[in-house]
C-alpha cells in the first residue's frame, strides 16, 4: 500500500495559519491525495482532495509539490474547533474505493 | 453529500456473544467500507462491501469473525461473533458519494 508520513503533532495558535505536511513519495500518477479529519468521539470528516493542481475549498487549500511526492494541507485561520487528527491519504486508482490511514497529525490550537 | 447513521451508537457485550452493527446511507452507494478504530489509534479497514457480491477481507480479518451483509444500496451489517475483550472498539461504516467517503458517527463497543 502507498504510505503518507506525516508528523505525529503540531500545534497552532488561534486565527493564524497552520501548514500540515504529508510525504508521499511512492505516489503514482492516478493517485489522488485526500484530507479528512477527525475531531474527538466523532468519525472522520471530509476535508479536500487533489490529483495535480493546487485546490481549494471553504475548509482548506491543498498545495500539492511539483512531483507530487508531497502536499500540504492549509489552514488559513486555525479556530479552537480545528483542534483535530488530520490524516493524509491516498486513494489509489488500482485499488478502487480503499482508504488505507496512516497515524496522522494531531492538531492542537492555542487560544 | 451523503447522511450516513449506525446503531447502535454504543453498547457493553459479554464475551463469548455477538453483536450486529447496523448502517444506514441517505442515498444508494455503491462501495461501502466498515472500519475499526482501538483505543488511541487510527481507522484500519476491516472489509469492503459492494452490494450483490461478497465482502472482500483486509489481511488479518475474516468472514467467520467479521460476516458482512450488503442487501441493497443503502444499507450494511457488519456482525462481531464471538467477542473477546480485543474487540473493544469503535466501529465505523463508509461509503463514497461519489467522490467524497463519507463516514458514519461509529458504534462503540465495549467487551467485558
Amino acid at each position: 500500500d502507498a504510505k503518507t508520513t506525516q508528523p505525529n503533532s503540531m500545534e497552532s495558535n488561534e486565527e493564524e495559519p497552520v501548514h500540515l505536511p504529508c510525504n508521499h513519495s511512492t505516489i503514482s500518477g492516478t493517485d489522488y491525495i485526500h484530507w479528512y479529519r477527525q475531531l474527538p468521539s466523532q468519525g472522520p470528516e471530509y476535508v479536500i482532495h487533489g490529483l495535480t493542481s493546487n485546490v481549494n475549498n471553504r475548509m482548506a487549500s491543498l498545495a500539492i509539490a511539483e512531483d507530487r511526492k508531497s502536499s500540504t494541507l492549509i489552514l488559513h485561520r486555525a479556530t479552537l474547533r480545528d483542534a483535530a487528527v488530520y490524516y493524509c491519504i491516498l486513494r489509489l486508482y488500482n485499488q478502487g474505493g480503499k482508504l488505507i490511514f496512516g497515524q496522522g497529525t494531531e492538531l492542537s490550537v492555542k487560544p | 453529500s451523503a447522511v450516513i447513521s449506525q446503531k447502535p451508537s454504543r453498547d457493553i457485550c459479554q464475551r463469548g456473544t455477538s453483536l450486529t452493527i447496523q448502517c444506514q446511507v441517505d442515498s444508494q452507494v455503491t462501495m461501502m467500507f466498515w472500519y475499526r478504530q482501538q483505543p488511541g489509534q487510527s481507522l484500519t479497514l476491516i472489509a469492503t462491501a459492494n452490494q450483490g457480491s461478497e465482502a472482500t477481507y483486509e489481511s488479518g480479518f475474516v468472514i467467520d469473525k467479521f460476516p458482512i451483509s450488503r442487501p441493497n444500496l443503502t444499507f450494511s451489517t457488519l456482525t462481531v461473533s464471538n467477542m473477546s475483550p480485543e474487540d473493544s472498539s469503535i466501529y465505523l461504516c463508509s461509503a463514497w458519494d461519489p467522490d467524497t467517503q463519507y463516514f458514519g458517527p461509529g458504534t462503540r463497543l465495549t467487551v467485558l
